[in-house]
């Protein structure tokens, strides 16, 4: 079935860096959306991308639909230590009433 | 307004015995999801309703899971029995008929320790 493989699985960085994570799959998804989750919570939807290619921001957000169709990129930018959390891709499966498959999640920890 | 709202936050049980969890979706959304959320993994997709019909029931462990949105509003998910397997997160989903399919909105979520 669909796998979402989720890159780095965590990181450390310095506030005020950049952060960059990536999801890969070796299926075709129509539609790439990254959630943010945080302890204790469920996850929130930060940014939906629906054609290969699109480059959507979301304040210091930016996330790039890839041109296979096979993976997507996030970037967060001058990260600050609300960024703390962990970043799901999710890919949608199935058509108009399609389901979401979730990677494994990238875990980001910032140094104040 | 309000947000998806679960029930119970938080539940210990020993294995062979049942649960129910509660969600209440956001007024209006048609749209209703219960996944499953082991420690460390995304969430896994268990059951889907569009109102009070199942959509996708495909990886519901129907042996044991079992899931119903009678009116078309609120909906229950039962475990029983329950297995150790079974400790994870359940999170509850809404989304609006309108929105774009996979944005949706999550619960707190209601987290089930099996000893």
């Amino acid at each position: 079935g669909q796998q979402l493989n989720q890159s780095p699985q965590s990181m450390f960085i310095q506030e005020g860096e950049d952060v960059s994570m990536n999801c890969t799959s070796s299926s075709i998804f129509n539609t790439w959306l990254w959630y943010k989750q945080d302890p204790g919570e469920g996850p929130v939807l930060l940014i939906a991308l629906y054609k290969a290619g699109e480059l959507t921001s979301n304040g210091r957000l930016t996330a790039q639909f890839g041109i296979t169709r096979k993976d997507s990129f996030l970037n967060i930018s001058a990260s600050i230590p609300s960024d703390v959390g962990i970043y799901f891709c999710a890919g949608l499966y199935g058509g108009s009433q399609g389901n979401l498959i979730f990677g494994k999640g990238t875990k980001l920890s910032v140094k104040p | 307004e309000a947000g998806v709202a679960q029930s119970p936050r938080y539940k210990i049980i020993e294995k062979r015995q049942s649960v129910a969890f509660w969600c209440n979706p956001i007024s209006g959304h048609a749209t209703l999801y219960w996944y499953q959320q082991i420690l460390g993994q995304g969430p896994k997709l268990l059951i889907q309703f569009q109102n009070n019909g199942v959509v996708d029931d495909s990886q519901l462990p129907k042996d044991r899971f079992s899931a119903e949105r009678l009116k078309g509003v609120d909906s229950t998910l039962k475990i029983q029995p329950a297995k150790l397997e079974d400790s994870a997160v359940y999170l509850c989903a809404s989304s609006p008929r309108l929105a774009h399919a996979g944005e949706l909105f999550f619960g707190e979520g209601s987290r089930l320790t099996v000893l």
